[in-house]
């Protein structure tokens, strides 16, 4: 079973604009990690937050993280065609990760 | 190596055939993941290895569905009497330690995945 939900689940802009995406779980967590994923094959790791962290920055990411009300958002920004992808967050659960079902971005030129 | 890798890359089998799926690690880590990915879904856990034991197998979907680990290095998942609804990406990734309660679970590496097609 999943353990988050995410939104949107299809977000489209245009080069350059922001994105933002969010993610919602359900269980106390330690850390939470962001994946991108092109084209349903393997997943890449963006970036670890831990729970005792509220925001954390690599590159062109933002990510936030608001224990209180178990939801955090990953921001791209000046984005570009390159970024289209699917985006995923993800919990630990026991010894194993749990996925939201993910963002689909699409960045047009 | 360089990068959890995956064979086969493609895989196109008859309902009712055994097939084996194989995830090599990246060399040192001790943990080790399968999940599945449904045409469109997310990402379904099914089994995980710390070493060669594999202290939760939950996500199997069935008793058809079997995973092994030896040398705390390579896997095989099979699948016996493949059923068209087995038709998935698998996906493969390691981590280093795999982490701990304390400060959660280390980042994990993805293979590039299987594309199973059962007809």
């Amino acid at each position: 079973s999943q353990q988050g939900e995410e939104d949107p689940q299809a977000l489209s802009i245009q080069e350059g604009e922001n994105a933002t995406m969010n993610c919602s779980y359900k269980t106390s967590i330690n850390n939470l990690q962001w994946y991108r994923q092109n084209s349903g094959r393997g997943l890449v790791h963006l970036i670890l937050i831990r729970s005792n962290e509220r925001e954390k920055h690599s590159g062109r990411l933002r990510v936030t993280l608001d224990t209180s009300k178990k939801s955090s958002s990953l921001l791209i920004t000046a984005s570009r065609a390159a970024d289209t992808a699917s985006y995923f967050c993800a919990t630990g659960q026991g010894g194993k990760l749990i996925f939201g079902q993910g963002t689909e971005l699409s960045v047009k030129p | 190596g360089a990068g959890v890798s995956q064979s086969p890359s493609n895989k196109v089998t008859e309902k009712g055939k055994d097939v084996e799926l194989r995830c090599d690690p990246i060399s040192g880590h001790t943990a080790l993941y399968w999940y599945r990915q449904s045409l469109g879904q997310g990402l379904e856990f099914l089994i995980y290895f710390q070493g060669n034991s594999a202290p939760d197998k939950s996500g199997l979907p069935s008793d058809r569905f079997s995973a092994e680990r030896t040398g705390g290095s390579v896997s095989t998942l099979t699948i016996q009497r493949t059923q068209q609804e087995d038709s998935a990406v698998y996906l493969c990734a390691s981590s280093l330690t795999g982490g701990g309660l304390a400060g959660g679970l280390d980042e994990q590496f993805f293979g590039p995945g299987t594309r199973l097609t059962v007809l």
